[in-house]
């Protein structure tokens, strides 16, 4: 069975300074990993994925993520926030082509100006 | 780019209501999601359906139902509203390989349920 846990339901960072999200996950086969991001009062939209090609994934919106095997972590960061970035982040695995997917509980981003 | 519709954005309704929230999404995808999010709950799966007529219970079905006679529309009703169903409901949809392609998500219905 695929669970994920995100540490820290709330993180704080100033504008301009790094962001770093984290992600760790449980899964008995190789996992899938997502990252989304939601805006207030919308959908989820996809920030990034690992399909087991490339370690660090590049998403949109200057986002990547790396995943490590040997941390079982997928942690999200951006090296400069901006105040667009603030938003709530959703970390969620899979573990098969046809699984569904789990959720994380998600991590409230703040952008301090 | 796959697109996921979700009919009202805001809804207001009494309790006791049978209440109708309504998904439609254009790529032809075979799967689609219901959800209900709550502050510190995050995402919790109502129901899913991977096939037209075909649907399974998630981890939260008492007090819903759903409906999928199209393969694009998928309904997810409250037979008897009650205010502990007031929510944000998400939408979502995946293509066969939904473990690694991912979802689409609707932009949501916020649900107030008086």
């Amino acid at each position: 069975a695929q669970s994920v846990t995100q540490l820290g339901s709330h993180v704080s960072v100033s504008e301009g300074a790094l962001v770093l999200l984290r992600c760790n996950y449980s899964s008995s086969v190789p996992p899938y990993l997502f990252w989304y991001v939601q805006y207030p009062n919308q959908g989820l939209q996809l920030l990034l994925k690992y399909t087991s090609a490339a370690t660090l994934v590049k998403g949109i919106n200057g986002f990547e993520a790396e995943f490590k095997k040997s941390e079982t972590s997928f942690h999200l960061t951006k090296p400069s926030a901006h105040m667009s970035d603030a938003a709530e982040y959703f970390c969620a695995v899979s573990g098969r082509r046809d699984d569904k997917i789990i959720f994380g509980k998600g991590t409230r981003l703040h952008i301090l100006p | 780019d796959v697109k996921v519709t979700q009919s009202s954005r805001y809804l207001v309704k009494r309790t006791g209501e049978k209440v109708f929230l309504e998904c439609v999404q254009d790529m032809d995808h075979e799967n689609m999601f219901w959800y209900r999010q709550d502050p510190g709950l995050g995402l919790r799966l109502i129901y899913f359906s991977y096939d037209v007529k075909m649907k399974e219970k998630g981890d939260i079905p008492e007090g819903y139902s759903v409906s999928r006679e199209k393969k694009e529309r998928f309904s997810l009703i409250l037979e008897s509203a009650s205010t502990n169903q007031t929510s944000m409901y998400l939408c979502a949809s995946s293509g066969g390989g939904q473990g690694n392609y991912g979802y689409t998500f609707g932009s949501g219905t916020r649900l107030t349920v008086v």
